[in-house]
């Protein structure tokens, strides 16, 4: 079965670039969107079709795909963006596969 | 505005069946841009997707549950449901209903319904 690996935490001080990875085999090939969830909530799209952002979500939030990685980048991180970030593939095979998660913290 | 509610038990006997229903609303689930899919998440761990159906009836599931699971869809009560057959303590989790838009992208996602698994 295709798996994606995130780290399980990142830390970023206020007002930094903040790059949180997921990693896959042949990962390039497909399709990435990241989702954020903050505690007691349901997950947000923030990123889609690899580097898409949907409507409403701050211009700071930018994706990458190519290789084996998968990257989410928020430039000049906010405390609000505190909060755990999954990333998902997929394509026609595979259908779809989240990342274990990755915690952001911002301190 | 669009919603989606996840409905059902909150207590599931194991070996049992868990049956959820989404409703939708402001938005119809005859709509021929969505999927509509199911994804659940244990207390405390990751994302974890379970399967989508098409307004056709047409699904596809995660393979490690489609020996359990089956997604169907009712255009006339504008629902789609889960059920998941044999269910252990390991099925316990919050189910999220949410609609999925092209390649796999869930884009709306309902607020999730606890599902215990516990005699």
């Amino acid at each position: 079965s295709y798996e994606l690996t995130q780290p399980p935490s990142v830390s970023v001080s206020p007002g930094q670039t903040a790059s949180i990875t997921c990693s896959g085999d042949k990962l390039g090939g497909k399709y990435t969107c990241w989702y954020q969830q903050k505690p007691g909530q349901s997950p947000v799209l923030v990123i889609y079709e690899n580097s898409k952002r949907p409507s409403g979500i701050p211009g700071r939030f930018s994706g990458s795909n190519s290789g084996n990685t998968a990257t989410l980048t928020i430039s000049g991180t906010q405390s609000t963006d505190e909060a755990d970030y999954y990333c998902q593939a997929w394509d026609s095979t595979i259908h779809v596969v989240f990342g274990g998660g990755t915690k952001l913290t911002v301190l | 505005q669009l919603q989606l509610q996840a409905s059902g038990p909150g207590l599931v006997k194991p070996s049992e069946t868990l049956s959820l229903t989404c409703t939708v609303s402001g938005g119809s689930v005859s709509n021929t841009n969505y999927y509509w899919g199911w994804i659940r998440q244990p207390p405390g761990k990751g994302l974890e997707w379970i399967g989508s159906v098409y307004h056709t009836g047409s699904s596809y599931y995660n393979p490690s549950l489609k020996s359990r699971a089956t997604i169907s869809i009712d255009t006339s009560k504008n629902q789609y449901s889960l059920s998941l057959r044999s269910v252990t303590a390991a099925d316990t989790a919050l189910y999220y209903c949410a609609r999925d838009s092209q390649r796999g992208t869930s884009d709306f996602w309902g607020q999730g319904t606890l599902v215990t698994v516990s005699s």
